[in-house]
C-alpha cells in the first residue's frame, strides 16, 4: 500500500524568508503526486500535481514542487512566503482511484 | 460551475443518535468522493461512486457507516449510532472520469460533526 510522510509538523517562517515542506512517498510503481492547501475553516485546494513529464512542477502562487524518484520525495518550495500562505498543506498520491494523503503540515508566516 | 457543496457545515449531536450528510458534486462530475479528516491528521479515503454505482469502499467504513447515490447526483453518508470517536471532518469531493488520465478532485467544505 501506498504512504506519505510529510516530515515537519509545523514550520514557522517569516514574511519573506524562504519555504521548503517535505514529503516522501512510499512506491516501487509510477504515481501521480499532489499538494493541496486548507485555509482555516475551508476544503482542500489543489495547489499543484505531477503527472507526467517536467519534474519541476509550478503553481500560480509562486510554489513549486520537484519530483525526484531516486529519492521518492516531492518536497514544495517558495522562495518567498505572504502572510497569506499561512495554511495547512498537505502531501498526496493517488492509489487506484482514492488519494492518500499525508498528515499536513502548518506553514505560519510572521511579520 | 458552483463546486462541490457539502451540507450541513457542521453537526453536533448526542452518542448512539443517527447523522446524515449531504454532498452535492459539481454537476458534470460523475466520481464522488467521502473522505474522513480527524484532527491532526490528512483526510482518510472511505468510499467513492462512480454515478451510482459505490465502487471502493475503505476498511475504515464500519458497518455503521452507510453512503448512498441514488441517482448518480448527490450522496448521502449516514452513521448510525454516532460514537465518540466519529468526531471528524467528513469531507466530500468529485472528478470527472477520463480515461487514461488523472482524475482531479474537487473537495467541498465538509461537515464538522462533533459526538458529545
Amino acid at each position: 500500500a501506498q504512504s506519505v510522510t510529510q516530515l515537519d509538523s509545523q514550520v514557522p517562517v517569516f514574511e519573506e524568508a524562504p519555504v521548503e515542506l517535505r514529503c516522501n512517498y512510499s512506491s516501487s510503481v509510477s504515481v501521480y503526486l499532489f499538494w493541496y492547501v486548507q485555509y482555516p475553516n475551508q476544503g482542500l485546494q489543489l495547489l499543484l500535481k505531477y503527472l507526467s513529464g517536467s519534474t519541476l512542477v509550478e503553481s500560480i502562487n509562486g510554489f513549486e514542487a520537484e519530483f525526484n524518484k531516486s529519492q521518492t520525495s516531492f518536497h514544495l518550495r517558495k522562495p518567498s512566503v505572504h502572510i497569506s500562505d499561512t495554511a495547512e498543506y498537505f502531501c498526496a498520491v493517488s492509489w487506484g482511484s482514492a488519494l492518500i494523503f499525508g498528515k499536513g503540515t502548518t506553514l505560519s508566516v510572521s511579520s | 460551475d458552483t463546486g462541490v457543496s457539502q451540507d450541513p457545515r457542521h453537526k453536533i449531536t448526542k452518542r448512539g443518535q443517527n447523522v446524515t450528510f449531504r454532498c452535492d458534486p459539481i454537476s458534470e462530475h460523475n466520481r464522488l468522493y467521502w473522505y474522513r479528516q480527524t484532527l491532526g491528521q490528512g483526510p482518510e479515503f472511505l468510499t467513492y461512486f462512480q454515478n451510482e454505482a459505490q465502487l471502493e469502499k475503505s476498511r475504515l467504513l464500519s458497518d455503521r457507516f452507510s453512503a448512498e447515490r441514488p441517482k448518480g447526483s448527490f450522496s448521502t453518508l449516514e452513521i448510525q449510532r454516532t460514537e465518540q470517536g466519529d468526531s471528524a471532518m467528513y469531507l466530500c469531493a468529485s472528478s470527472r472520469k477520463r480515461e487514461g488520465r488523472h482524475n482531479e478532485q474537487f473537495f467541498g467544505p465538509g461537515t464538522r460533526l462533533t459526538v458529545l
